[in-house]
């Protein structure tokens, strides 16, 4: 069984940092590409970053660029988000999601339960 | 940047034929992914590359893409299809973007 789970959201300052993790099991990790999607309540998702499975290509919303950095580590079947110069419009649930069929194009065929970050002073 | 615009909310008697629609420029040149999302859950994905079913979703539930428009359809709705239901497409290769999402009611 395919399984995500994400972990190291919380409560950050703004322009605090945070480093969010991804779990995976139930699938070989090194071969599918992987994204961070977050999602404030009541809002459609907003796509944060993707990475592609050997960690080569890694693409950013622009909203995001500059400040968050998406990294993988295939022998710990773990991803990762590093979140510098948080700000209070960064506050959502981030959801970290494996791609189905490469990178770009494809959907998201496995979700994990997403962690809530959440920037205030 | 590209934008998916679907409308807020659609209703539909029980039993009945559900359509929600995702607008976008020429969408009907990219492939279009399909969410359902019920309260306090992950989105599942229900249709994928405009028509596609992954195993576990109905046949009730199917995917057209042409155009300006992508449309879900949902046959024969039941209570437990009322959620958010959201569109998934490419920008250019490099971002993927999601519309704001429909509320489906089952009436």
């Amino acid at each position: 069984e395919v399984q995500l789970v994400e972990s190291g959201g919380g409560v950050v300052r703004p322009g605090g940092s945070l480093r969010l993790s991804c779990a995976a099991s139930g699938f070989t990790f090194a071969h599918y590409g992987m994204s961070w999607v977050r999602q404030v309540p009541g809002k459609g998702p907003e796509w944060v970053s993707g990475i592609n499975w050997n960690g080569i290509s890694t693409t950013y919303a622009d909203s995001v660029k500059g400040r968050f950095s998406i990294s993988r580590d295939d022998a710990k079947n773990s991803l990762y988000l590093q979140m510098d110069s948080l700000r209070a419009e960064d506050t959502a649930f981030y959801y970290c999601a494996r791609l189905m069929e490469g990178y770009s194009g494809s959907a998201v065929d496995y979700w994990g339960q997403g962690t809530l970050v959440t920037v205030s002073s | 940047s590209y934008t998916l615009t679907q409308p807020l909310s659609v209703s539909v008697a029980l039993g009945q034929t559900a359509r929600i629609t995702c607008g976008g420029d020429n969408i009907g040149s990219k492939f279009v992914h399909w969410y359902r999302q019920r309260p306090g859950q992950a989105p599942v994905l229900v249709i994928y590359r405009d028509t596609n079913r992954p195993s576990g979703i109905p046949e009730r539930f199917s995917g057209s893409n042409s155009g300006n428009t992508a449309t879900l359809t949902i046959s024969g709705a039941q209570v437990g299809d009322e959620a958010d239901y959201f569109c998934q497409a490419w920008d250019s290769g490099t971002a993927a973007v999601f519309g704001g999402g429909t509320k489906l009611t089952v009436l």
